[in-house]
């Protein structure tokens, strides 16, 4: 079945520093691919999402390009703030169903 | 925007209890709802799709009679933990589909704790 591979955390980066969370997908079909964040005590908020090959999301800073040939959509951000800090989960929907990675925790320290 | 209320956000409940949580899509129709589990340092895991008017659908390993899913009208779907037990406390999470491929709205998740 349709499935996400996602970076395992924790990863934990300075202040101003680039991130990349690596995420991989299989899937039958086309799917719309999604990367959602979980700050600490909230539910998850939708991050920025793609909904075709090449397409570009991008939202507060964060990149992610969804590359069909490498199954692929990896989340970039330039420079990372200590409230970036939370649990980054990549995600992609297929026939409806949303299937999730495993999460990677993101800590950045000042 | 389009809002999911999911209430509560969080309780504690004795071991043999019922808990029921609602996920209420706030100003749109959600024909399809879907119900999560997120179990500690883990990603969530789909516990069931929830479709208006028929019964949910269960993804293996899940306990129908333990997680009684409702979804009585376009914009409530609850999630009824029967004869709770510790090993169900969890953070529960609702989403709503709105259109295809696009359109998930998360609920703000439930946190259940089993005493």
């Amino acid at each position: 079945g349709d499935s996400v591979t996602q970076m395992e955390g924790p990863v934990t980066l300075s202040e101003e520093a680039f991130l990349t969370i690596n995420c991989t997908y299989t899937a039958t079909g086309y799917p719309s691919l999604f990367w959602y964040v979980q700050y600490p005590g909230e539910g998850l908020q939708l991050l920025l999402k793609a909904t075709k090959a090449d397409d570009k999301g991008s939202n507060k800073g964060f990149e992610a390009t969804y590359r069909k040939e490498t199954t692929s959509f990896h989340l970039e951000k330039g420079s990372v703030q200590v409230s970036d800090s939370a649990v980054y989960f990549c995600a992609l929907t297929s026939n409806n169903d949303m299937r999730f990675g495993a999460g990677t925790r993101l800590t950045v320290k000042p | 925007g389009a809002v999911v209320s999911q209430h509560p956000s969080w309780v504690i409940c004795k071991s043999g209890t019922s808990v029921k949580i609602e996920c209420r899509s706030l100003d749109f129709q959600a024909t399809t709802m879907f119900w999560y589990r997120q179990f500690p340092k883990q990603s969530l895991m789909l516990m069931a799709t929830s479709n208006e008017g028929s019964k949910a659908t269960y993804e293996q390993g899940v306990e129908k009679d333990k997680f009684l899913i409702n979804h009585a009208s376009l914009t409530l779907s609850t999630l009824t933990v029967t004869s709770a037990h510790p090993e169900d406390s969890s953070f529960y999470i609702c989403s709503a589909h709105r259109d295809r491929g696009l359109g998930y709205t998360f609920g703000s998740g439930t946190r259940l704790t089993v005493v």
